[in-house]
C-alpha cells in the first residue's frame, strides 16, 4: 500500500487481557517507530527498529510492553495484562533512510481498557 | 523540564490573520527539526522540515534559531482549513533517530 497501515483501528480490552497491535510500514522503509499518544498530549516515544534490530526500547513503560519486527517489515506491539492507564492511541511511523524526508504515520490503534 | 516545549494554546485567530508559534528544545546537539500537523482524531502529518537558513512553503514559514534553541512557525493569510494542532518535533541525530514531540499547539481559525 501507499501508506503505513495499522490494525486494528479500534480495540477494547478488558483489564488483564493481552493485546497485539500490528503495523505494516511503507515498503522499503528501514526505520520503524512506535509511539503512544494520550488525549491532549503529543506522541510519546516507545521503541525504534532499524530493519529487524530493535535499537531503542527506552520508552516502553513497563515489561508488559513488548515489540518485535522479525523480518524487518511488519511490526507487532504486544501489551500483556492491560491496565486502564494503557488506554491511548498507539501510532506507528516509518521512514526512508534519509530522515529529512520526514516520517509517515499510520492512522493509529485506539486502545480502550475497561 | 520537557525536552520540547510548546504553548498548548488554544489560539483562536480570525480568518486572514497571521499567526506564529514558537517551540523550544533542550538538547543543544539536536540535528533535525520538523513541524507536524494533527487534525482531531487523525495521525500527525508532516507539514514541513525546518532548516537552519529558514524555509518557506506557500503561506508557511519555518525558522530555526540554534543559539536560542527555538523553532518557529508562521502562518500567513490563515484559512479555516488551517485549524488543527501543530506539533514541534526534534530529532537528536548522531545515531539517535527518535522523534521527540512537543505537546502541540491548538489553533482554531474563526470565520
Amino acid at each position: 500500500g501507499a501508506g503505513v497501515s495499522q490494525s486494528p483501528r479500534y480495540k477494547v480490552a478488558k483489564r488483564g487481557q493481552d493485546v497485539a497491535l500490528r503495523c505494516d510500514p511503507i515498503s522499503g522503509h528501514v526505520s520503524l517507530f512506535w509511539y503512544q499518544q494520550a488525549l491532549g498530549q503529543g506522541p510519546e516515544f516507545l521503541t525504534y527498529f532499524q530493519n529487524e534490530a530493535q535499537l531503542d526500547k527506552s520508552g516502553l513503560p513497563s515489561d508488559r510492553f513488548f515489540a518485535e519486527r522479525p523480518e524487518g517489515s511488519v511490526s507487532t506491539l504486544k501489551i500483556q495484562r492491560t491496565q486502564q492507564e494503557d488506554s491511548a492511541v498507539y501510532l506507528c511511523a516509518s521512514s526512508p533512510p534519509h530522515r529529512n524526508y520526514g516520517y509517515t504515520f499510520g492512522s493509529g490503534t485506539r486502545l480502550t481498557v475497561v | 523540564r520537557k525536552e520540547v516545549e510548546q504553548d498548548p494554546g488554544p489560539f483562536n485567530v480570525p480568518e486572514g490573520a497571521t499567526v506564529a508559534f514558537n517551540c523550544t528544545y533542550s538538547n543543544s546537539a539536536s540535528q533535525s527539526f520538523f513541524w507536524y500537523r494533527q487534525d482531531c482524531r487523525k495521525e500527525p502529518k508532516l507539514l514541513m522540515s525546518v532548516y537552519s537558513s529558514g524555509n518557506e512553503d506557500g503561506r508557511f514559514t519555518a525558522q530555526l534559531n540554534r543559539a536560542s534553541q527555538y523553532i518557529s512557525l508562521l502562518i500567513r493569510d490563515s484559512k479555516l482549513s488551517d485549524s488543527a494542532t501543530y506539533l514541534c518535533v526534534v530529532i537528536p541525530g548522531f545515531g539517535n533517530e527518535k522523534l521527540t514531540f512537543g505537546t502541540g499547539t491548538r489553533l482554531t481559525i474563526i470565520p
